[in-house]
């Protein structure tokens, strides 16, 4: 069943900590992409990356973090540097050619 | 850099009303896709256009892509209580190696 996965659904978190979010897909997929969702505000991009090894910073990077050691796996790391961290976050993958992106279920990030 | 905007944020239509959402680029697209995502869902593909002027129909859905490939519309005729929740587009510029940007999303509610 192929698939991308995020876990947890939802996260809590004190300020201060950091916090890893997990990103899996099984489609095979070269690129993989982290946006975050806030009410009224879109999907905007944190980081992507098109090859294992390298990734490049989007919209919103500052205050996370990611790493590309698999093809299948792209986790994101929300740092205590991030000033607003809490937000829905999104992770989706695609072929190489600009299409289609395949989302996950999606990390709800609660930090007080 | 590259903007995509899309009008109006909320819309809000009775049973049986048709509802169209529009998307704007700043710059010439290569493709511009559109998303649906479910109240506490994640966004999921609905279609791709890629040619100018290219119309696409899926049932009671209907979209445009520009003459300047530079704009698009999706139109939903006689809307139902399934057509909930926002529509994104997405669009990916010619030039350049970027990724997919995405409008702010129009959310649709529909009055029984």
């Amino acid at each position: 069943d192929g698939g991308i996965t995020q876990s947890p659904k939802y996260l809590f978190r004190k300020e201060g900590q950091n916090v890893t979010l997990s990103c899996e897909q099984n489609l095979n997929h070269d690129a993989m992409y982290w946006y975050r969702q806030d009410p009224g505000q879109g999907l905007r991009l944190i980081y992507y990356s098109q090859i294992v090894n390298d990734f490049q910073k989007g919209d919103i990077a500052e205050g996370y973090s990611v790493s590309r050691e698999k093809k299948e796996s792209f986790p994101l790391t929300v740092t205590s540097a991030q000033k607003n961290p809490t937000a829905f976050y999104l992770c989706a993958s695609s072929g190489l050619d600009g299409g289609e992106q395949y989302f996950g279920p999606g990390t709800r990030l609660t930090v007080t | 850099g590259q903007q995509v905007m899309q009008i109006p944020q909320y819309q809000h239509v009775q049973e049986g009303e048709d509802f169209t959402t529009y998307c704007n680029s700043s710059t010439t697209l290569s493709n511009i896709q559109w998303y649906k995502q479910r109240p506490g869902g994640h966004p999921v593909f609905l279609i791709q256009l890629v040619k100018s002027g290219e119309v696409k129909k899926q049932k009671r859905l209907t979209f445009q892509f520009g003459e300047a490939k530079k704009n698009s519309s999706l139109h939903i005729t006689a809307t139902q209580t399934t057509d909930v929740g926002t529509y994104f587009c997405a669009g990916l510029a010619v030039s350049g190696n970027t990724p997919l940007v995405f409008g702010k999303g129009t959310r649709l509610s529909v009055i029984a």
